[in-house]
């Protein structure tokens, strides 16, 4: 079994600070892990993922995320947030079938 | 080219049309899959391709009708549907081999049944 915990449903930030967006999985299997980013009315797309190689991943547009393998975490990080970064997030994982977290909404306040 | 391409993407129909969505991807990707995305919702796994054949169906109902022409193309007919289907129906596209492969999502088809 395989399962996605986005640990909050909201979160909100002003502009130029830092962003933090938890997520937490269980799996019987070591799954490889994403986030995602859905604008209003748009597609996914994918921020960045992690494939076992290292352990701090670095995406587009200044996010990162760190897989800590003891705590089944995979918290997405931005130093500091932009206007244009005000979306749902989706963390997904994979195992031989994706599975998603509930998503986060992101405001960011100016 | 990473894109994955819908269309059309807006539909509006009433609950005795028959209509269907189109979605085409030209990266080589042979697993092809549709997804149903309610509002604030994550998207719903619907049907997966895997080099052409249908590999998975969620049970998802007989009004909703995949088909996969060839490995570039997915299509979704719809015959009968009801309001409560009216969603954003996305299309996403991999490729085959190990679950470190993301999946490449097109923009969606936003569905309203009248």
């Amino acid at each position: 079994a395989q399962s996605v915990t986005q640990l909050d449903s909201h979160v909100s930030v002003s502009e130029g600070t830092p962003v933090l967006l938890r997520c937490n999985y269980s799996s019987s299997y070591s799954p490889s892990l994403f986030w995602y980013v859905q604008h209003p009315n748009k597609g996914l797309q994918l921020l960045l993922k992690y494939t076992s190689a290292a352990t701090l991943v670095k995406g587009i547009n200044g996010f990162e995320a760190e897989f800590k393998k003891s705590e089944t975490s995979f918290h997405l990080t931005k130093p500091s947030a932009h206007m244009s970064d005000a979306a749902e997030y989706f963390c997904v994982a994979n195992a031989g079938k994706s599975t998603f977290g509930d998503g986060t909404t992101l405001t960011v306040k100016p | 080219d990473t894109e994955v391409t819908q269309t059309p993407k807006h539909l509006v129909m009433g609950m005795t049309n028959k209509k269907s969505l189109k979605c085409e991807q030209h990266m080589g990707h042979r697993a092809m899959y549709w997804y149903k995305q309610k509002a604030k919702k994550p998207p719903e796994l619907m049907f997966v391709y895997s080099y052409e054949k249908l590999s998975i169906n969620e049970s998802v109902p007989s009004r909703f009708s995949p088909e996969c022409p060839n490995s570039s193309l997915l299509n979704l007919h719809l015959h009968a549907l009801q309001p409560e289907d009216s969603a954003l129906y996305l299309c996403a596209s991999s490729q085959i081999g190990n679950s470190y492969n993301e999946q490449f999502f097109g923009p969606g088809t936003r569905l309203t049944v009248l």
